[in-house]
């Protein structure tokens, strides 16, 4: 089935830095989709893609849909300690009706940031 | 605001035992999806339902089966369980039959098979 690559695996980073992570795949996603999970809870939907070459920001967070559509970055500035946890990719194969909405999830990140 | 509703939140089986995750949303939403989660594995698949009244088989259906009871909820079963099974399940769901719209989760079973 399809794979969804996350990299980091973790990030140990100081209060105030720059974060990147990203997902590659071998296979084309026609929607990318960028989730956090804090301990205890489910993951949270931060970044929606719908397009390939799209940049979205949801506040200090960038998300871009990559042109080749097999892959996808986050990137957090300026972190804050509340910015722990694991973040998810999760591609969309084929938003038309026969995917069911069906995601295919990366490993996560675990961001770790001191203060 | 409930969105969706796991229960229970933590459970301790021993291996053959049998158990029922429930899972409701109220958000009126078409299609439902359980999830286990693992260490270094991300979300996995497990069972689906598109609509009400129909369900299919995920990445791991393997020891499980599931019931779409009404719109509202989706159960998952494990009819006699074994320690591989002990993970973290999460119940998703998201508003249509196709499209690009995103799923929402729950916070998570907790189940330990002994």
């Amino acid at each position: 089935g399809q794979q969804l690559n996350q990299s980091p695996q973790s990030m140990f980073i100081q209060e105030g830095e720059d974060v990147s992570m990203n997902c590659t795949s071998s296979s084309i996603f026609n929607t990318w989709l960028w989730y956090k999970q804090e301990p205890g809870e489910g993951p949270v939907l931060l970044i929606a893609l719908y397009k390939a070459g799209e940049l979205t920001s949801n506040g200090r967070l960038t998300a871009q849909f990559g042109i080749t559509r097999k892959d996808s970055f986050l990137n957090i500035s300026a972190s804050i300690p509340s910015d722990v946890g694991i973040y998810f990719c999760a591609g969309l194969a084929n938003a038309g009706g026969t995917s069911y909405g069906k995601l295919t999830f990366g490993q996560g990140t675990i961001l770790t940031v001191h203060p | 605001n409930a969105g969706v509703t796991q229960t229970p939140k933590f459970q301790v089986l021993k291996t053959g035992q049998s158990m029922t995750l429930q899972c409701a949303q109220d958000m009126n939403h078409n299609s439902m999806y359980w999830y286990r989660q693992d260490p270094g594995m991300g979300l996995r698949l497990i069972y689906y339902s598109a609509s009400e009244g129909t369900t299919d088989k995920g990445e791991v259906p393997n020891g499980y089966n599931v019931s779409r009871l009404n719109k509202r909820e989706f159960s998952l079963r494990l009819e006699s369980a074994a320690p591989s099974q002990t993970s973290v399940y999460f119940c998703a769901s998201r508003t249509g039959h196709g499209g690009s719209q995103p799923q929402h989760f729950g916070d998570g079973t907790r189940l330990s098979i002994l």
